[in-house]
């Protein structure tokens, strides 16, 4: 059963500075893994998504790496912002079924501080 | 807005009472997808359809439970008689099937029971 960590549940660091989230996943059989990004209250918004095949993909500010064998994905923000504050929530979508059910983290929630 | 919608957006009922949500997917999207968010985890499948087929239902989602979407369109979700264990947010999300198959949430419906 395909289970997801994220590390660490909670950060709070000072604006500006750059900032690495952790992910890990058990079964490396993934089709491929989104980073989320969830304000207090509301709903999830895609900020990236990996395919298998890739090992990174760039947004602005963001960057999110793929370690498929390893299990890991990382998300890097740079020149944090307050606005920047929210849950961040990883992802995977196994390969073995096609219902693309998507296997959620538990998030980690950021605070930047001004 | 094309977006992914879902009516109520908060729900408070007491227990034993049934409550009916619903959700408008993205208009071309042939997939939509239920998952629940308790306070502090990541959202968790409940059950999926591809156009008006359910196609899977997680083992989260008891005989109380029900969802429907009847002309591939809206879904809707039932919980009848409520639990004070069924208050969560209960999201909705829609895709189209294909290469990369991000999956759109909407903005939840958050649900109380007392």
């Amino acid at each position: 059963k395909q289970e997801v960590t994220q590390i660490p549940a909670a950060l709070s660091v000072p604006e500006g500075e750059n900032l690495v989230l952790n992910c890990s996943f058990t079964d490396s059989a993934i089709y491929n893994l989104q980073w989320f990004r969830q304000d207090p209250g509301k709903g999830l918004t895609s900020l990236l998504l990996i395919q298998s095949s890739q090992r990174e993909q760039t947004s602005g500010r963001l960057n999110a790496s793929l370690d498929k064998s390893s299990g890991r994905s990382t998300l890097y923000i740079a020149a944090s912002q307050p606005g920047d504050s929210a849950t961040y929530l990883c992802a995977v979508i196994g390969s073995t079924n096609r219902d693309d059910k998507i296997i959620f983290g538990k998030g980690t929630r950021l605070h930047i501080l001004p | 807005d094309t977006g992914v919608s879902q009516d109520p957006r908060h729900k408070i009922t007491k227990r034993g009472q049934n409550v009916t949500f619903r959700c408008d997917p993205i208009s071309e999207h042939n997939r939509l997808y239920w998952y629940r968010q308790t306070l502090g985890q990541g959202p968790e499948f409940l059950t999926y359809f591809q156009n008006e087929a359910q196609l899977e239902k997680s083992r989260l989602l008891s005989d109380r439970f029900s969802a429907e979407r009847p002309k591939g369109s809206f879904s809707t979700l039932e919980i009848q008689r409520t639990e004070q264990g069924d208050s969560a947010m209960y999201l909705c999300a829609s895709s189209l099937v294909g290469i990369q198959e991000t999956q759109y949430f909407g903005p939840g419906t958050r649900l109380l029971v007392l």
